[in-house]
């Protein structure tokens, strides 16, 4: 059973740029979360899916941002013109619909650096 | 909406020694209440979790904590720590009923043991 994989796991990029970050949750697992941990805070939650379909976004999640999950299965995370206070942990979640416990497998997740 | 206060960022803790965290949430509705652990270079990982029944929970590890509906407190202990609990810990809640699995987390304690 391969857990939450997440690529790629550091970026380094300049202010300006792109960067896209790619989760790919336990096979079995309907929903996908993403969430953002900065520098000495817990996770704050981002976005999330079930299935295909992006069901709640955070007001975290700026105009800057896009999230993907185009077959229900492996999800995208797209920053456009970064800043640097985009520098964070980009961290992705999955569980099974049915299981409405709270209970989420993470990644090792994305930790952008933005110069 | 829910909001979870962690309320020591740092505990440094001798080798044997008991380690107590402390969490303490706010919500307008029940939540479950669950705590997770971040070890260097790791994704987070579930330690425990308080869905109902017994207010006395007993997680991975030898770690337990107690849920305190009155004191609205789900605090996290162990009678003996290790070298490798060196960590961060997380407490979070997630409302009951609510579609998806949307976790709020606290700031985190680290754990530090020293020998």
């Amino acid at each position: 059973d391969t857990g939450v994989s997440q690529d790629p796991r550091h970026k380094i990029t300049k202010r300006g740029q792109n960067v896209t970050f790619r989760c790919d949750p336990i096979s079995e697992h309907n929903r996908l979360y993403w969430y953002r941990q900065t520098l000495g805070q817990g996770p704050e939650f981002l976005t999330y899916f079930q299935n295909e379909a992006q069901l709640e976004k955070s007001r975290l999640l700026s105009d800057r941002f896009s999230a993907e999950r185009p077959k229900g299965s492996f999800s995208t995370l797209e920053i456009q013109r970064t800043e640097q206070g985009d520098s964070a942990m980009y961290l992705c979640a999955s569980s099974r619909r049915g299981q409405d416990t709270g209970e989420l497998f993470f990644g090792e997740g994305s930790r952008l650096t933005v110069l | 909406a829910q909001s979870v206060t962690q309320l020591d960022s740092q505990v440094p803790v001798f080798e044997e020694a008991p380690v107590e965290l402390r969490c303490n949430y706010s919500s307008s509705v029940s939540v479950y209440l669950f705590w997770y652990v971040q070890y260097p270079n790791q994704g987070l990982q579930l330690l425990l979790k308080y869905l109902s029944g017994s207010t006395l929970v007993k997680g991975i590890n030898g770690f337990e904590a107690e849920f305190n509906k009155s004191q609205t407190s789900f605090h996290l202990r162990k009678p003996s720590v290790h070298i490798s609990d060196t960590a961060e810990y997380f407490c979070a809640v997630s409302p009951f009923g609510a579609a998806g699995n949307k976790l709020t987390f606290g700031g985190g304690t680290r754990v530090l043991v020293k020998p």
